[in-house]
């Protein structure tokens, strides 16, 4: 199973928008809503942005929000702060028998 | 507070074996289905394994399946990934990671524990 395609990198400066890209086909992120974006600081453990396209977990920021189109999801982050600095990961449940996949990632930095 | 905290990572000979172990706390384990994700050194996430909350239900990524079994003991909390014939393209990190609660449907995974380091390398 090909992992999902992101940037490598996106840059913003604190304050701004920036959105990032998570294209798959339709056996994954184009065949349903289970898609998860998530967060990983060096040396720290991913931790859960959005799920099921849009939804944010309590305690996330809701300068975080996520969308859909076809085979493309989509991250956007809002008033962008330093600490958003960090990898970025989506990741789909497929139809596949393998069941799940994550992207690339992408490094965000905060110019 | 919801915890899982692995275990069983070490320095491993191509074509050898380790256990994995991750503990997990705070939560109804026996409720929820369990994966294992890993990454390797300066790379991705990548998806490894799933398991039901039941054990009734199992996925292997294709780079492990034959290789890899995951299970798991509900009376202990407690969640496994026996790797066998390892390559070196194991080498990464491994993550317990909580899926869903049992009966409902979707794809995520809300909490993570801080990962055990698996090397393989003669």
């Amino acid at each position: 199973q090909s992992a999902l395609t992101q940037p490598a990198s996106v840059s913003g400066s604190p304050g701004q928008s920036i959105t990032i890209s998570c294209s798959g086909t339709s056996s994954d992120v184009g065949g349903d809503n289970y898609i998860s974006w998530y967060q990983q600081h060096p040396g720290k453990a991913p931790k859960l942005m959005i799920y099921d396209v849009s939804n944010r977990p309590s305690g996330v920021s809701n300068r975080f929000s996520g969308s859909k189109s076809g085979n493309t999801a989509s991250l956007t982050i809002s008033g962008l702060q330093a600490e958003d600095e960090a990898d970025y990961y989506c990741s789909s449940h497929t139809s596949s028998s393998t069941r799940g996949v994550f992207g690339g990632g992408t490094k965000l930095t905060v110019l | 507070e919801v915890q899982l905290v692995e275990s069983g990572g070490g320095l491993v000979q191509p074509g050898g074996s380790l256990r994995l172990s991750c503990a997990a706390s705070g939560f109804t384990f026996s409720n929820y289905n369990m994966n294992w994700v890993r990454q390797a050194p300066g790379k991705g996430l990548e998806w490894v394994s799933y398991i039901s909350s039941s054990s009734s239900t199992i996925y292997y990524a294709d780079s492990v399946k034959g290789r890899f079994t995951i299970s798991r003991d509900n009376a202990e909390n407690s969640l496994y990934l026996q790797m066998n014939s390892l390559r070196a393209e194991d080498t990464a990190v491994y993550y317990c990671a909580r899926g869903l609660v049992k009966y409902n449907s979707g794809w995520y995974f809300d909490y993570w524990g801080q990962g055990t380091l698996v090397t393989v390398s003669s």
